[in-house]
């Protein structure tokens, strides 16, 4: 059965801090990647996905996670982070001949200003 | 576009009552999603429709849970009788064309 592990529950960082957050899965085959962000108050939203193609893909908002393939990850990164990204982040897996979504357990990401 | 709706926002209820709740998906979507997530956890597939078919049920508990998509569109998903641990929150998400999610606001439900 496929599972996401995520490592990190909480993260704090100061506003302008760059950020990452691991995202391990374990599936053989070829598989689906997304990131979720859920924002205070909002219901979860894409943040961004890779299917195929070049492993470091650009999502909304300056974020960007690289896809590598041997180490079964999808890490997320920022640069520099801002209060406005405080919010709870999903890293989720889909089976590439499927489309259940499995969820890892999501980090709780607080920037300080 | 208007977005997944679903209703009610939060509810709450004892033990052994029931429960249910809805979600209207985005227009023309075919692929319909109801998800629990149980504070701490991400969210976990109950179950999928496509269209009015189930596709995946496999974590449905269903000697309590229930769900229909009579019509293709609408759906609900009944709780019966609860329990403490169904605790969560009830997320309903439809899929179009793409391999993409859209999430509604999901339900918040409190058995006591």
């Amino acid at each position: 059965a496929q599972s996401v592990s995520q490592h990190n529950h909480h993260v704090i960082l100061s506003e302008a801090a760059s950020l990452e957050l691991g995202c391990n899965y374990s599936y053989g085959g070829t598989v689906n990647l997304f990131w979720y962000v859920q924002y205070p108050g909002q219901h979860l939203q894409l943040l961004l996905k890779y299917f195929s193609g070049d492993p470091l893909v650009k999502g909304i908002k300056g974020f960007e996670a690289e896809f590598i393939k041997s180490k079964f990850s999808f890490n997320l990164r920022k640069p520099s982070v801002q209060w406005s990204d405080t919010a709870e982040y999903f890293c989720a897996v889909n089976a590439n001949n499927g489309n259940k979504l499995v969820f890892g357990a999501g980090t709780i990401l607080r920037v300080k200003s | 576009e208007a977005g997944v709706a679903q209703s009610p926002r939060y509810k709450i209820i004892e033990k052994r009552q029931s429960v249910a709740f809805w979600c209207n998906p985005i227009s023309g979507h075919a692929t319909l999603y109801w998800y629990q997530q149980i504070l701490g956890q991400g969210p976990k597939l109950l179950i999928q429709f496509q269209n009015n078919g189930v596709v995946d049920d496999s974590q449905l508990p269903k000697d309590r849970f229930s769900a229909e998509r009579l019509k293709g569109v609408d759906s609900t998903l009944k709780i019966q009788p609860a329990k403490l641990e169904d605790s969560a929150v009830y997320l309903c998400a439809s899929q179009g064309g793409t391999n993409e999610q859209f999430f509604g606001p999901g339900t918040r439900l409190t058995v006591l």
